[in-house]
C-alpha cells in the first residue's frame, strides 16, 4: 500500500538560514513525488515534482527536493528562507499502476525574523 | 490560463439540510478532484473524475455524498443531509492527467455546519 510521511509538524527557520522540510514514502513500485505549499486562506499550489531523471528536482521560489531511492525521501529545501515562505507544505505520492495520490499531513513552516 | 474555479467560496447551513458545491476546472483537463480539507489536516480525496468517468470514489461517503461532472468539464458536489463533521474547505482540482501532471485547484469552499 502507499503511504506518506511528513514526520514534523511544524518546522521553525531564522530568515537567511537554510530550510528542510522532510517527506518519507512507501509505495511498491516507481513513485510520483509532489510539493504543494498552501498560504494562509489560499488554495494548494504546485511548488515541484519528481517523476523520472535527475535526482535534483527545482521547484517555484526556489525550493529543490532531493528524491532518495536508497531511503524512500523527497525532502524540500531551500537555501535561504524567506519571511513569506512561511506557510504549510504538503508532500504527496503516487504511482502509475493506479490513479491515487496521497497525501501527507502537512508541515507548518515558519520563518522568523 | 484561466484557473480552477469554484462556488461559494462561504457557506453556512444547518446540520440534515443540504449544500451543493460547484467546480470548472481548467479547460482541457481530463482529471477532476474534489477533496475535503479538515483543519490542521492534509486533504482528503472524495472523488476523482476521468473526463465524466469515476476513477476512484473510495472514500466518498455514499449515503449523504453525490457527485457528478456532466460532459466531462463542470462538476457539482452534494452532500445531503449535512452533518456537523462535514464542516471543512472542500477543494477541487484538475490536472490533465491523473498522476504524472501537477494539480491545479481552486480556492475552496469553506462549510460550516452549525
Amino acid at each position: 500500500a502507499q503511504s506518506v510521511a511528513q514526520p514534523e509538524d511544524q518546522v521553525n527557520v531564522a530568515e537567511g538560514n537554510p530550510l528542510t522540510v522532510k517527506c518519507t514514502y512507501s509505495v511498491s513500485g516507481n513513485p510520483y513525488l509532489f510539493w504543494y505549499v498552501q498560504y494562509p486562506n489560499r488554495g494548494l499550489q504546485f511548488l515541484l515534482k519528481y517523476i523520472t531523471g535527475d535526482n535534483l528536482v527545482k521547484g517555484s521560489y526556489g525550493f529543490e527536493a532531493e528524491f532518495n531511492k536508497s531511503q524512500t525521501s523527497f525532502h524540500l529545501k531551500k537555501p535561504s528562507a524567506l519571511v513569506s515562505d512561511s506557510a504549510l507544505y504538503f508532500c504527496a505520492v503516487g504511482m502509475d499502476s493506479n490513479y491515487q495520490l496521497i497525501w501527507g499531513a502537512g508541515t507548518k513552516l515558519i520563518i522568523k525574523p | 490560463e484561466a484557473g480552477v474555479a469554484q462556488s461559494p467560496r462561504y457557506k453556512i447551513i444547518e446540520k440534515r439540510q443540504s449544500v451543493a458545491f460547484w467546480c470548472n476546472p481548467i479547460s482541457g483537463h481530463a482529471t477532476l478532484y474534489w477533496y475535503q480539507q479538515i483543519l490542521g489536516q492534509g486533504p482528503k480525496l472524495l472523488i476523482q473524475f476521468q473526463n465524466n468517468g469515476v476513477v476512484d470514489d473510495s472514500q466518498l461517503p455514499k449515503d449523504r455524498f453525490s457527485a457528478e461532472r456532466l460532459k466531462g468539464v463542470d462538476s457539482t458536489l452534494k452532500i445531503q443531509p449535512a452533518k456537523l463533521e462535514d464542516s471543512a474547505v472542500y477543494l477541487c482540482a484538475s490536472s490533465l492527467d491523473p498522476i504524472s501532471t501537477e494539480a491545479f485547484f481552486g480556492q475552496g469552499t469553506r462549510l460550516t455546519v452549525v
